[in-house]
C-alpha cells in the first residue's frame, strides 16, 4: 500500500486566509519529503522540499513542517490567494532505493474570493 | 532553459493499438521517471531510468509496457495492444546528479491517453 497519505480530500479557504495542508506517511526510512502543486491539466509543480534532518523549512508565503515523531507533514500557505488553487500532493522519496517518488492522493485546495 | 518536454499531450488510441509516449528531460538531466496517474488520485511510480538503463522498473505492469532512454533522443514509454484501463495521464520527469537540488524531479506537462 501507500505510504504516504493526507487527511483531508478538500480544503476550502477565504482570500487571504492562512491555509495548512497536511500529509501522513509511514515510511520511518524516508528522508526526503516535496510538497508539490498541480493545476487542472498540467503537471506537478515543485513548491518546497525537506530533509529529514530539519524540522522546519521557508520559502516565499510556504512553509513546511516536519514531525518525525508522528510522521506527519504539513504545508502552511500564507495570505492564500486564487491563485493557489490547486491540488496539493506531498510526496515522499526512500534515500538508498531507486530515488522514486511515493505520492500522497492529494488535498483540493479551494480559495474563495 | 526549457523544461521537461512530453508528446503528444492527448493520444486517442482504439483497444489493442500500440501507444507511444516521448518525453525530454531538462537540459543536462541524465535520470528520468515515468508516472501515472488515475482521475483524481495521485502519481504512481512506473520506471526510473538513465541513460540506456533501467535502474527501477518495479512500478511498470509486467506485460504489455515497456520503457527506454536511448544514448540519443528522448525518453519513450511504450504500451501494447492497449485496454480501457490504461486511460490515464502519464507524467514524465527529470533530475539532474548532483548539486542541492540534485534531488528535485521536474515533471513534465503529461500526456493523456485516452482508449476508446
Amino acid at each position: 500500500g501507500e505510504s504516504v497519505g493526507l487527511h483531508l480530500p478538500t480544503l476550502s479557504v477565504q482570500e487571504g486566509d492562512n491555509s495548512i495542508i497536511n500529509c501522513a506517511y509511514s515510511n520511518s526510512a524516508s528522508d526526503y519529503f516535496i510538497w508539490y502543486k498541480q493545476e487542472s491539466g498540467k503537471g506537478p509543480q515543485f513548491i518546497i522540499d525537506i530533509r529529514s534532518n530539519m524540522d522546519k523549512r521557508q520559502g516565499q508565503r510556504v512553509t513546511v513542517l516536519l514531525n518525525k515523531t508522528v510522521k506527519h507533514l504539513s504545508l502552511q500557505i500564507a495570505a492564500t490567494q486564487p491563485g493557489d488553487s490547486a491540488v496539493y500532493f506531498c510526496a515522499e522519496e526512500m534515500r538508498g532505493g531507486s530515488e522514486k517518488l511515493v505520492f500522497g492522493k492529494g488535498t483540493k485546495l479551494t480559495v474563495n474570493p | 532553459n526549457a523544461g521537461v518536454m512530453q508528446n503528444p499531450r492527448h493520444l486517442v488510441r482504439r483497444r489493442g493499438q500500440e501507444a507511444r509516449l516521448r518525453c525530454s528531460p531538462m537540459k543536462g538531466h541524465s535520470h528520468v521517471y515515468w508516472y501515472r496517474q488515475l482521475p483524481e488520485e495521485g502519481l504512481k511510480f512506473m520506471v526510473y531510468l538513465q541513460k540506456e538503463n533501467i535502474i527501477d522498473e518495479s512500478g511498470m505492469p509486467k506485460e504489455r509496457f515497456s520503457a527506454e532512454f536511448p544514448k540519443e533522443g528522448p525518453s519513450i514509454l511504450r504500451i501494447q495492444q492497449v485496454v480501457r484501463g490504461d486511460s490515464a495521464a502519464y507524467f514524465c520527469a527529470s533530475s539532474g546528479t548532483s548539486g542541492s537540488r540534485g534531488y528535485e524531479q521536474y515533471f513534465g506537462p503529461g500526456t493523456r491517453l485516452t482508449v476508446t
